[in-house]
């Protein structure tokens, strides 16, 4: 099955700097690489996602690339700011999985101000 | 999006009893999903909640400990059974539109079971 690790655990960015948490998957019938945000005690929540078919996504300071070859995907945040500290965690699926989500381990990420 | 509500949103409950956790959903969505996500962890799908037949369970999760029922489109109920101090965690549901499997998922707000 997939398995999805994702580096660093603990990030610490001053803020404005750029954070970037890669994440590399297993299976190459992935094609569906979700990212979600999650603040202390709040439910996950998308913030940008890529599929198999794009090399790279842009939405304002949030980015995502992905190698299929390497089989690895990458956040950016650019201009980070403080509102930006929480946990990240990237996922992985595949159609003939039927749409499971395999999530990596998360990445914690502080702004210092 | 979809907007997802779950009850309870806490509970702390005995051990060897059951509590069931409620998901829906504000509109018609193909699929839907329970997830366990322990404190500090990352999340782990425990089954999808298949509307009109039997909950499909990811490796380590079983019908009899998490039985789950999803009699429509809106909505799906996660029993937590015979309950132990390791089934604190919090419970999340989450939906998704489409059938392949390249579609956004979005999260309820999560049950925080506490179990004594």
């Amino acid at each position: 099955g997939e398995n999805v690790e994702q580096h660093p655990s603990t990030l610490s960015v001053q803020e404005g700097d750029s954070a970037v948490i890669k994440c590399t998957y297993s299976d190459s019938a992935s094609n569906y690489f979700p990212w979600y945000k999650q603040e202390l005690g709040k439910r996950p929540q998308l913030i940008i996602d890529i599929r198999s078919n794009v090399g790279e996504k842009k939405d304002q300071r949030i980015a995502v690339t992905l190698n299929k070859t390497a089989k690895h995907f990458s956040l950016h945040i650019t201009e980070t700011q403080p509102e930006d500290s929480a946990v990240y965690f990237c996922a992985a699926s595949a159609k003939n999985y039927g749409q499971n989500f395999v999530f990596g381990p998360g990445t914690r990420l502080s702004v210092l101000p | 999006s979809a907007v997802i509500s779950q009850k309870p949103s806490r509970d702390i409950c005995q051990r060897g009893t059951s509590l069931t956790i409620q998901c829906q959903v504000d509109s018609q969505v193909t699929m839907m999903f329970w997830y366990r996500q322990q404190p500090g962890q990352s999340l782990t799908l425990i089954a999808t909640a298949n509307q009109g037949s039997e909950a499909t369970y990811e490796s380590g999760f079983v019908i009899d400990k998490f039985p789950i029922s999803r009699p429509n489109l809106t909505f799906s109920t996660l029993t937590v059974s015979n309950m132990s101090p390791e089934d604190s965690s919090i419970y999340l549901c989450s939906s998704a539109v489409g059938l392949a499997g390249d579609h956004e998922q979005f999260f309820g707000p999560g049950t925080r079971l506490t179990v004594l």
